[in-house]
């Protein structure tokens, strides 16, 4: 079963274009994320969500849009797409202070 | 600003052998982590570790943490080829950050068999 699980695992697209990434736990959990993963893998949070309800917005481009219609899913939307957002987007669940990830959305931008 | 810095940035050693990371943080934490992430995959929890305890042990890992010097390290024993990964330190502050990791940039991992 898997537990974080996020759609698609790749996609290629051209500058401009608008995008989603759907993100889902089984877990159970009240919280989850969206990190950044970059080409020298560093890792950065993006959004958190608390129950449906955000409750860390760091400094991203709002060009990226989170949603989260129920607790157990999170989505990322991102339009006009640039050559800068090239990444690795995870999404991620937490419960007692350790994340649970999922296999992460390779995001290609040409 | 980057809250963990980890070293060495990569790691070559032989199965069996024992391999050492070590993370650096700059803040006041809650607590610690260590993280794995094989090729293309998704990052997995290894170990937590609270501000007030120093030594924690889970099966081959072991990890330290040191407050007053604001650092922490990942012992791996016996290493196995499976074992080959980067692993990253993550800390959380606490209080109204609680729940949000900062990363370390990562020590690649490599266990020749």
């Amino acid at each position: 079963d898997t537990a974080v699980s996020q759609t698609p695992k790749y996609l290629v697209t051209q500058m401009g274009n608008d995008k989603s990434i759907k993100c889902e736990q089984n877990l159970g959990h009240d919280t989850m994320y969206w990190y950044k993963q970059d080409s020298k893998k560093f890792l950065k949070i993006m959004f958190s969500y608390n129950n449906k309800e955000l409750i860390i917005n760091e400094t991203v481009p709002n060009r990226f849009s989170p949603k989260s219609p129920d607790k157990a899913h999170l989505n990322l939307h991102i339009n006009s797409l640039e050559l800068g957002d090239s990444a690795v987007y995870f999404c991620a669940s937490r419960e007692a202070g350790e994340l649970f990830f999922g296999e992460g959305s390779r995001l290609t931008v040409l | 600003s980057q809250q963990g810095e980890e070293d060495p940035q990569a790691l070559s050693i032989q199965e069996g052998e024992n391999a050492t990371m070590n993370c650096s943080y700059k803040t006041s934490i809650n607590n610690l982590q260590w993280y794995r992430q094989n090729s293309g995959r998704g990052l997995v929890h290894l170990i937590l570790i609270r501000s007030n305890e120093r030594e924690k042990h889970s099966g081959r890992l072991r990890v330290t943490l040191d407050t007053s010097k604001k650092s922490s390290s990942l012992l791996i024993t016996a290493s196995r080829a499976a074992d080959t990964a980067s692993y990253f330190c993550a800390t959380d502050a606490g209080g109204t950050s609680y729940g949000k990791l900062t990363f370390g940039q990562g020590t690649i991992l490599t266990v020749h068999p």
